[in-house]
C-alpha cells in the first residue's frame, strides 16, 4: 500500500479556513484518497474521500492535484471541535481497500 | 445501536494472562477490521474479515494474536499470554461492504493496559 506525507501538527485560528496538505507521490491509479480524523479518547471518524475529482460534503472539501500526488482537506470554518488528529490514508481497491496505512497524521490546534 | 460497540473500553491484565475483546459492528455491515494503536502513533492494520471470513491476518504481531467473527457479524480480538508491549488501543471498524470508496464506522476503541 502507497503511503502519505503530512506536516506532524498545524495550527488556526477559530473561524478561519484550514488546509491540510497530504503528499502522496507513490500513489497508484486504483488508490483512493481518504481523509479521517481521531479526537482525543475516539476512535477514527470518516471525513472524506476522493478518487480524481475535487470533493465536498457537510464536514469538508478535499482537492485532489491534477497528477494525484498530493491533496488538501479544507476546513472552510475551523471550531473549537475540529482540534483532532487528522489522517490523510490510501485505500486501494485492487486489494479491496482493507490493508489501510494510518502514519502520524496531522495534529491540528484551534485557537479561540 | 447505531454506531461500532466495542467492550471492555478499558481492561487491566496482568502480564501472562489472556484477554478477550469484543466488537459489535454496525448491523449489516459486511466488512470488519482490527487496528491496534499505540500511545501517539496512528492506528496499525491487525486484520480483515468479509462476512465470517478472514481474508487478511498479516498485521497479526505475533501468534499470541488471534481473531474471529464466526457468524459474520461480532467478532473477538484474543490475545494470549499478554505482554506489556501488547498495551495499546485496539479498534475495531466495520463498513457496509468491502471496496477502497467505501466509508469505515470506528469504535471507540478497547485500552489495553498490561502490567
Amino acid at each position: 500500500d502507497a503511503k502519505t506525507t503530512q506536516p506532524n501538527s498545524m495550527e488556526s485560528n477559530e473561524e478561519e479556513p484550514v488546509h491540510l496538505p497530504c503528499n502522496h507521490s507513490t500513489i497508484s491509479g486504483t488508490d483512493y484518497i481518504h481523509w479521517y480524523r481521531q479526537l482525543p479518547s475516539q476512535g477514527p471518524e470518516y471525513v472524506i474521500h476522493g478518487l480524481t475529482s475535487n470533493v465536498n460534503n457537510r464536514m469538508a472539501s478535499l482537492a485532489i492535484a491534477e497528477d494525484r500526488k498530493s491533496s488538501t482537506l479544507i476546513l472552510h470554518r475551523a471550531t473549537l471541535r475540529d482540534a483532532a488528529v487528522y489522517y490523510c490514508i490510501l485505500r486501494d481497491e485492487n486489494t479491496g481497500g482493507f490493508k489501510t496505512i494510518f502514519g502520524a497524521g496531522t495534529r491540528l490546534f484551534v485557537k479561540a | 445501536g447505531a454506531g461500532v460497540s466495542q467492550s471492555p473500553r478499558y481492561k487491566v491484565a496482568k502480564r501472562g494472562q489472556d484477554v478477550a475483546l469484543r466488537c459489535d459492528p454496525i448491523s449489516g455491515h459486511v466488512s470488519l477490521f482490527w487496528y491496534q494503536q499505540a500511545l501517539g502513533q496512528g492506528p496499525e492494520f491487525l486484520t480483515y474479515f468479509q462476512n465470517e471470513a478472514q481474508l487478511d491476518k498479516s498485521g497479526l504481531p505475533s501468534d499470541r494474536f488471534f481473531a474471529e467473527r464466526p457468524e459474520g457479524s461480532v467478532s473477538t480480538l484474543k490475545i494470549q499470554r499478554t505482554q506489556q508491549e501488547d498495551s495499546a488501543v485496539y479498534l475495531c471498524a466495520s463498513s457496509l461492504a468491502g471496496g477502497a470508496y467505501t466509508e469505515a464506522f470506528f469504535g471507540q476503541g478497547t485500552r489495553l493496559t498490561v502490567v
